[in-house]
Protein backbone atom coordinates (compact mmCIF):
# COMPACT_ATOMS: atom_id res chain seq x y z
CA UNK A 1 0.00 0.00 0.00
CA UNK A 2 1.39 3.17 -1.10
CA UNK A 3 1.09 5.35 2.50
CA UNK A 4 3.05 8.40 3.75
CA UNK A 5 3.15 9.06 7.71
CA UNK A 6 3.97 12.69 9.64
CA UNK A 7 4.69 13.13 12.57
CA UNK A 8 6.71 15.84 14.98
CA UNK A 9 4.06 18.30 15.11
CA UNK A 10 3.44 19.96 18.60
CA UNK A 11 3.66 23.16 20.21
CA UNK A 12 5.78 25.82 19.79
CA UNK A 13 6.80 28.88 21.18
CA UNK A 14 7.28 32.62 18.76
CA UNK A 15 10.66 32.11 17.47
CA UNK A 16 11.35 28.21 18.04
CA UNK A 17 12.01 25.46 15.77
CA UNK A 18 10.61 22.35 14.98
CA UNK A 19 11.47 19.28 12.41
CA UNK A 20 8.65 17.41 11.25
CA UNK A 21 9.30 13.67 9.34
CA UNK A 22 7.21 12.09 6.72
CA UNK A 23 7.78 8.12 6.41
CA UNK A 24 7.24 7.00 3.16
CA UNK A 25 6.58 3.41 2.00
CA UNK A 26 5.07 1.62 -0.97
CA UNK A 27 6.97 3.17 -3.91
CA UNK A 28 10.13 4.01 -4.88
CA UNK A 29 10.76 7.09 -2.30
CA UNK A 30 14.14 8.16 -4.11
CA UNK A 31 12.31 8.60 -6.97
CA UNK A 32 10.10 10.64 -5.69
CA UNK A 33 9.76 14.63 -6.02
CA UNK A 34 8.16 15.40 -2.85
CA UNK A 35 6.53 19.08 -1.41
CA UNK A 36 4.60 19.64 1.59
CA UNK A 37 1.66 21.35 2.07
CA UNK A 38 0.11 22.81 4.43
CA UNK A 39 -3.21 24.37 5.79
CA UNK A 40 -3.83 26.70 8.42
CA UNK A 41 -7.35 26.65 10.84
CA UNK A 42 -10.32 27.46 8.51
CA UNK A 43 -8.34 28.17 5.91
CA UNK A 44 -7.12 26.92 2.11
CA UNK A 45 -3.93 25.15 1.04
CA UNK A 46 -0.72 26.69 0.74
CA UNK A 47 2.34 24.94 -1.06
CA UNK A 48 5.13 25.33 0.48
CA UNK A 49 7.97 23.57 -0.79
CA UNK A 50 9.65 20.67 -2.87
CA UNK A 51 13.18 18.21 -3.29
CA UNK A 52 13.57 16.72 -6.06
CA UNK A 53 15.15 13.28 -6.12
CA UNK A 54 18.53 12.98 -6.09
CA UNK A 55 18.56 11.50 -9.87
CA UNK A 56 16.74 14.97 -10.95
CA UNK A 57 19.61 16.69 -9.12
CA UNK A 58 17.61 17.07 -5.10
CA UNK A 59 17.19 20.66 -5.14
CA UNK A 60 14.85 22.43 -3.30
CA UNK A 61 12.36 25.57 -3.57
CA UNK A 62 10.48 27.06 -1.15
CA UNK A 63 6.87 29.17 -0.77
CA UNK A 64 7.78 33.25 -0.62
CA UNK A 65 6.71 33.01 3.11
CA UNK A 66 8.77 30.25 4.35
CA UNK A 67 12.25 30.74 2.08
CA UNK A 68 15.07 31.30 4.65
CA UNK A 69 13.45 29.78 7.52
CA UNK A 70 11.98 26.08 6.31
CA UNK A 71 14.17 23.51 5.11
CA UNK A 72 13.66 20.48 3.36
CA UNK A 73 15.35 17.30 3.32
CA UNK A 74 15.37 13.66 2.21
CA UNK A 75 17.04 10.68 3.47
CA UNK A 76 16.60 7.85 0.45
CA UNK A 77 17.80 4.95 2.67
CA UNK A 78 15.36 5.97 5.39
CA UNK A 79 12.35 6.36 2.75
CA UNK A 80 11.33 9.78 5.02
CA UNK A 81 10.99 12.91 4.02
CA UNK A 82 11.91 16.32 6.54
CA UNK A 83 10.78 19.19 7.17
CA UNK A 84 13.53 21.66 9.52
CA UNK A 85 11.33 24.94 10.62
CA UNK A 86 13.24 27.66 11.93
CA UNK A 87 11.86 31.17 13.52
CA UNK A 88 8.58 29.63 13.76
CA UNK A 89 5.71 32.72 13.23
CA UNK A 90 2.21 32.58 14.93
CA UNK A 91 0.90 32.23 11.43
CA UNK A 92 3.39 29.17 10.14
CA UNK A 93 0.49 27.32 12.70
CA UNK A 94 -1.12 24.91 10.64
CA UNK A 95 -1.67 21.28 9.11
CA UNK A 96 1.29 20.23 7.44
CA UNK A 97 0.66 17.27 4.59
CA UNK A 98 3.80 15.70 2.43
CA UNK A 99 2.86 14.38 -0.94
CA UNK A 100 3.55 13.72 -3.91
CA UNK A 101 2.79 12.64 -7.41
CA UNK A 102 2.56 9.16 -8.10
CA UNK A 103 0.94 8.55 -11.06
CA UNK A 104 -0.69 11.66 -12.26
CA UNK A 105 2.04 13.75 -13.10
CA UNK A 106 2.67 17.23 -11.62
CA UNK A 107 -0.51 16.32 -9.56
CA UNK A 108 -0.37 15.68 -5.95
CA UNK A 109 -2.38 12.11 -5.83
CA UNK A 110 -0.21 10.53 -3.01
CA UNK A 111 -1.11 12.45 0.81
CA UNK A 112 -0.41 12.16 4.42
CA UNK A 113 -2.79 12.37 7.07
CA UNK A 114 -0.88 15.49 7.94
CA UNK A 115 0.48 16.82 11.36
CA UNK A 116 -0.50 19.52 13.32
CA UNK A 117 1.99 22.41 14.09
CA UNK A 118 0.86 25.43 16.79
CA UNK A 119 3.13 28.00 16.93
CA UNK A 120 1.92 30.05 20.28
CA UNK A 121 3.31 31.78 23.21
CA UNK B 1 3.24 33.49 -6.38
CA UNK B 2 -0.31 34.85 -5.63
CA UNK B 3 -3.41 32.27 -4.88
CA UNK B 4 -5.63 31.18 -7.73
CA UNK B 5 -9.01 32.96 -7.00
CA UNK B 6 -11.83 30.30 -6.66
CA UNK B 7 -15.52 31.39 -5.32
CA UNK B 8 -15.98 31.01 -1.80
CA UNK B 9 -18.97 28.73 -1.99
CA UNK B 10 -21.52 27.35 -4.27
CA UNK B 11 -24.59 25.11 -3.94
CA UNK B 12 -26.74 22.93 -5.55
CA UNK B 13 -29.55 20.54 -5.59
CA UNK B 14 -29.06 16.91 -5.57
CA UNK B 15 -28.58 15.35 -9.54
CA UNK B 16 -28.54 19.15 -10.76
CA UNK B 17 -24.44 20.07 -11.69
CA UNK B 18 -22.54 22.90 -10.75
CA UNK B 19 -19.08 24.27 -12.16
CA UNK B 20 -16.16 25.93 -10.06
CA UNK B 21 -14.16 28.74 -11.67
CA UNK B 22 -10.61 28.59 -10.62
CA UNK B 23 -8.87 32.18 -12.42
CA UNK B 24 -5.15 32.33 -12.96
CA UNK B 25 -2.85 34.34 -14.39
CA UNK B 26 -0.68 33.93 -17.64
CA UNK B 27 2.00 32.85 -15.79
CA UNK B 28 0.54 29.70 -14.26
CA UNK B 29 -3.13 28.33 -15.14
CA UNK B 30 -2.58 29.80 -18.42
CA UNK B 31 0.93 28.50 -19.37
CA UNK B 32 0.65 25.42 -18.46
CA UNK B 33 -2.54 22.06 -18.92
CA UNK B 34 -1.01 21.10 -15.50
CA UNK B 35 -4.25 22.01 -13.34
CA UNK B 36 -5.32 19.48 -10.86
CA UNK B 37 -8.40 19.41 -8.49
CA UNK B 38 -8.73 18.40 -5.01
CA UNK B 39 -11.92 17.46 -3.18
CA UNK B 40 -11.66 17.83 0.94
CA UNK B 41 -13.79 16.29 3.84
CA UNK B 42 -13.58 17.60 7.24
CA UNK B 43 -10.84 16.75 8.95
CA UNK B 44 -9.25 14.53 5.90
CA UNK B 45 -6.68 14.89 3.59
CA UNK B 46 -7.40 16.37 0.50
CA UNK B 47 -7.95 13.78 -2.85
CA UNK B 48 -6.92 14.58 -6.30
CA UNK B 49 -9.90 14.42 -8.28
CA UNK B 50 -8.53 15.74 -12.10
CA UNK B 51 -5.31 16.40 -12.95
CA UNK B 52 -3.64 17.77 -16.31
CA UNK B 53 -7.16 19.83 -16.84
CA UNK B 54 -9.17 17.04 -17.62
CA UNK B 55 -7.98 13.80 -16.73
CA UNK B 56 -9.74 11.35 -13.82
CA UNK B 57 -7.62 9.09 -11.69
CA UNK B 58 -8.47 5.60 -11.33
CA UNK B 59 -11.18 5.54 -8.95
CA UNK B 60 -12.66 8.64 -9.39
CA UNK B 61 -16.56 8.90 -10.89
CA UNK B 62 -17.14 10.19 -14.47
CA UNK B 63 -19.57 13.26 -13.02
CA UNK B 64 -16.35 15.08 -12.27
CA UNK B 65 -14.84 16.57 -15.08
CA UNK B 66 -12.70 19.33 -15.87
CA UNK B 67 -11.66 21.80 -18.29
CA UNK B 68 -9.26 24.96 -19.08
CA UNK B 69 -9.83 28.23 -21.11
CA UNK B 70 -7.45 30.88 -21.20
CA UNK B 71 -6.30 31.90 -17.33
CA UNK B 72 -9.32 29.87 -16.04
CA UNK B 73 -9.98 26.44 -15.24
CA UNK B 74 -13.14 25.03 -13.89
CA UNK B 75 -14.22 21.60 -12.21
CA UNK B 76 -17.86 20.45 -12.97
CA UNK B 77 -19.88 18.37 -10.94
CA UNK B 78 -22.68 16.42 -12.90
CA UNK B 79 -25.91 14.95 -10.90
CA UNK B 80 -24.52 15.68 -7.35
CA UNK B 81 -24.92 13.45 -4.53
CA UNK B 82 -24.61 14.39 -1.05
CA UNK B 83 -21.40 12.62 -0.62
CA UNK B 84 -20.20 15.53 -3.18
CA UNK B 85 -20.72 18.28 -0.10
CA UNK B 86 -16.89 18.84 0.36
CA UNK B 87 -14.04 21.72 -0.05
CA UNK B 88 -12.31 21.93 -3.96
CA UNK B 89 -9.31 23.32 -4.66
CA UNK B 90 -7.35 23.73 -7.78
CA UNK B 91 -3.87 23.84 -8.18
CA UNK B 92 -1.64 25.06 -10.81
CA UNK B 93 1.58 24.35 -11.49
CA UNK B 94 3.65 27.69 -12.29
CA UNK B 95 6.41 27.18 -13.70
CA UNK B 96 10.31 26.39 -12.28
CA UNK B 97 9.13 23.49 -10.01
CA UNK B 98 6.49 25.71 -8.16
CA UNK B 99 2.89 25.50 -7.53
CA UNK B 100 0.19 27.39 -6.59
CA UNK B 101 -2.78 26.64 -5.22
CA UNK B 102 -6.85 27.98 -5.31
CA UNK B 103 -8.16 29.93 -2.14
CA UNK B 104 -11.03 26.68 -1.78
CA UNK B 105 -14.71 26.42 -2.89
CA UNK B 106 -17.07 25.05 0.10
CA UNK B 107 -19.73 23.32 -1.95
CA UNK B 108 -22.86 22.40 -0.34
CA UNK B 109 -25.60 20.29 -1.20
CA UNK B 110 -28.83 21.27 -0.52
Amino acid sequence: EVQLVESGGGLVKPGGSLRLSCAASGFTFSNAWMSWVRQAPGKGLEWVGRIKSKTDGGTTDYAAPVKGRFTISRDDSKNTLYLQMNSLKTEDTAVYYCTTFYTAPYAFDIWGQGTMVTVSS
Amino acid sequence: QSALTQPASVSGSPGQSITISCTGTSSDVGSYNLVSWYQQHPGKAPKLMIYEVSKRPSGVSNRFSGSKSGNTASLTISGLQAEDEADYYCCSYAGSSFWVFGGGTKLTVL
